[in-house]
């Protein structure tokens, strides 16, 4: 059975970074061909692809997000993680992982991340 | 970027109608084409990819069908359980989804 997991903190204050870590479990990141993706979600708005990681470590990101974005995976932990930079509250939104680098098949329950002072 | 524009953005709509909701791509996309559906407070789920392929589970009363730039989801025969806002999303490039269309209850 294949789960996504995603983790890290609810409330981060502008300026900060911000690092979601997604858990994976019923494949595994080293499989070819097979990629983790970071998608987010404003509160009552249309969701918004972020990036996405394959498992020879190619690395994809949004255009109008790249310069803020890093993602990475540790196979043996079966973990991808995704950080953000320079936190700001239109950050604000619901942050899935998914599996797949195109077509997302799997995803995670999401993590709500509020960004205030 | 390639763009995608989903129309309508809501609509209502009775169980057992047929309802179709159309994305757009401003370039095309060769079938490149996914559709998600949302209920509220849950994750996305992917119900068609490769424009017209259903996914494992997804009952056959949806389909999907379109060419170059212009892609339709169609739903036969509304089911309570349908209430929810569809998503496309293309993979043609950097992935991008379109803006959503809610169905609603009439």
């Amino acid at each position: 059975q294949v789960t996504l997991k995603e983790s890290g903190p609810v409330l981060v204050k502008p300026t900060e970074t911000l690092t979601l870590t997604c858990t994976v479990s019923g494949f595994s990141l080293s499989n070819a061909r097979m990629g983790v993706s970071w998608i987010r979600q404003p509160p009552g708005k249309a969701l918004e692809w972020l990036a996405h990681i394959f498992s020879n470590d190619e690395k994809s990101y949004s255009t109008s997000l790249k310069s803020r974005l890093t993602i990475s995976k540790d196979t043996s932990k079966s973990q991808v993680v995704l950080t953000m930079t320079n936190m700001d509250p239109v950050d604000t939104a619901t942050y899935y992982c998914a599996r797949g680098s195109s077509i997302l098949s799997n995803w995670g329950q999401g993590t709500l991340v509020t960004v205030s002072s | 970027d390639i763009q995608m524009t989903q129309s309508p953005s809501s609509l209502s709509a009775s169980v057992g109608d047929r309802v179709t909701i159309t994305c757009r791509a401003s370039q095309g996309i060769s079938n490149s084409l996914a559709w998600y559906q949302q209920k509220p407070g849950k994750a996305p789920k992917l119900l068609l990819y490769a424009a017209s392929r259903l996914e494992s589970g997804v009952p056959s009363r949806f389909s999907g069908s379109g060419s170059g730039t212009d892609y339709t989801l169609t739903i036969s025969s509304l089911q309570p359980e349908d209430f929810a806002t569809y998503y496309c999303q293309q993979y043609y490039s950097t992935p991008l989804f379109g803006q959503g269309t809610k169905v609603e209850i009439k």
